[in-house]
């Protein structure tokens, strides 16, 4: 059964630094695998996906790596700005048609 | 407008009470799908439509029940709720259920508390 970690559960930076979110997942047979944010209250906005056959993908500050063999996936955002501030969400595509995810890095940026 | 729509944002009920959720798509989308958000856990599926279709049923109890209508919209009715049934519920959408290259768009959720 697929399992997907985040690390950390939570993290406060001050506005500026660069910083990495991490995403893990027990079965590497994934379609592929999605970057999502969540506001306080809302739902979930997709950042980015990743197709299996892919390494990365980029969206203006953000980056997100892909490397299914270990079963490891980063969300990297470059130069944080407050309106970052979020719940950041990993999620995995296997054979079937649910997405697995992951319980969240709540992400705090400090002006 | 917002490429899926929930209503309403917000529910109170209780156990014994008989309310629906509504969840719809203008994105032209074949697939929609049910996801249960609680507190302290990952978002976990409830259904999948295909087509109007269930596809999938993810061991939900029976006091949820689906339905799908048409491809743009999307129904969960509920009846007989238990307090741990309180949680944010998502819609969301995808072009199809196939596919591994299809990001699904979800909506802002129905916050469901029951007294």
């Amino acid at each position: 059964k697929q399992e997907v970690t985040q690390i950390p559960a939570a993290l406060s930076v001050p506005e500026g630094e660069n910083l990495v979110l991490n995403c893990s997942f027990t079965d590497s047979a994934i379609y592929n695998l999605q970057w999502f944010r969540q506001d306080p209250g809302k739902g979930l906005t997709s950042l980015l996906l990743i197709q299996s056959s892919q390494r990365e993908q980029t969206s203006g500050r953000l980056n997100a790596s892909l490397d299914k063999s270990s079963g490891r996936s980063t969300l990297y955002i470059a130069a944080s700005q407050p309106g970052d501030s979020a719940t950041y969400l990993c999620a995995v595509r296997g054979a079937g048609t649910a997405l697995i995810f992951g319980k969240g890095t709540t992400l705090s940026v400090s002006s | 407008e917002t490429g899926v729509t929930q209503t309403p944002r917000h529910l109170v009920m209780g156990m014994t009470n008989k309310k629906s959720l509504k969840c719809e798509q203008h994105l032209g989308h074949n697939a929609m799908y049910w996801y249960k958000q609680s507190a302290k856990k990952p978002l976990e599926l409830m259904f999948v439509y295909s087509l109007e279709e269930r596809v999938e049923n993810n061991s939900v109890p029976s006091r949820f029940s689906p339905e799908c209508p048409n491809s743009s919209h999307l129904f969960l009715h509920l009846h007989t709720l238990q307090p741990e049934d309180s949680a944010l519920y998502l819609c969301a959408s995808s072009q199809d259920i196939r596919g591994g290259n299809q990001p699904q768009h979800f909506g802002d959720g129905t916050r469901l508390s029951i007294l």
